[in-house]
């Protein structure tokens, strides 16, 4: 079946740090991922979608950027965090049509 | 791009009412309405669907309506019980291509026991 794995679940980081989340899948080849951010009261926002090796969409203009270094690996970066970086990261990938998500990384930026 | 709009934010009950939740969308072409169930701390999960050939798709207490016309699509929840408390998302999607779907900001379903 396909899952998707996220890391870390957690993670507190100064502001100006790097940062890098990374998202596998298993069960699948070729698939559709996504970077969701979701913040309190503003539901599940797209951040980057993928459908493959070095194909990266960004839906909204921000301080992160996400790469797909290889076909099931989906990568979310920063050079320097901001507070407003923080929140709750969902990586998801596409199996059929439905969307289904990693257990997510609780971000906080202090 | 599309737009879904969710409404309440936050939706109190008691155990055994029914909920409602309503999500509008803007763009006539998504043909496919996932709605997703998260709760504390976990991953938002599909708990049911519903395409735009089928305006009502049942699953034991759970309910989906579609009005294409009006472009809006609602979740029925009958004989609430306290584990239904949750965040719920609604979304719509074109299927097909890269397949991008927009969800709704969610609802906050508290049921009381």
């Amino acid at each position: 079946s396909q899952t998707i794995h996220q890391w870390p679940a957690t993670l507190v980081q100064p502001v100006g740090s790097p940062l890098s989340l990374e998202c596998t899948v298993e069960g699948t080849s070729n698939p559709n991922l996504y970077w969701y951010r979701q913040a309190a009261g503003r539901g599940l926002q797209l951040l980057f979608y993928s459908v493959g090796i070095g194909q990266i969409s960004s839906e909204v203009p921000q301080n992160l950027s996400a790469s797909r270094p290889q076909d099931r690996q989906f990568i979310l970066s920063s050079k320097k965090l901001l507070l407003s970086d923080s929140g709750f990261y969902l990586c998801a990938g596409r199996r059929n049509t439905e969307a289904f998500f990693g257990q997510g990384t609780r971000l906080t930026v202090v | 791009g599309e737009n879904v709009e969710q409404h309440p934010s936050t939706l109190s009950v008691q155990e055994g009412d029914s909920a409602v939740i309503k999500c509008t969308y803007s763009d006539s072409a998504s043909n496919y309405f996932p709605w997703y169930k998260q709760e504390l701390g976990k991953r938002p999960q599909l708990i049911i669907d519903i395409r735009s050939n089928v305006g009502e798709k049942k699953d034991q207490r759970i309910a989906v309506t579609l009005n294409k016309t009006a472009k809006h699509f609602s979740l029925h929840i009958t004989e609430t019980q306290p584990e239904d408390s949750a965040v719920y998302f609604c979304a719509a999607s074109i299927t097909g291509g890269s397949y991008i779907p927009t969800f709704g900001r969610g609802t906050s379903l508290i049921v009381h026991p």
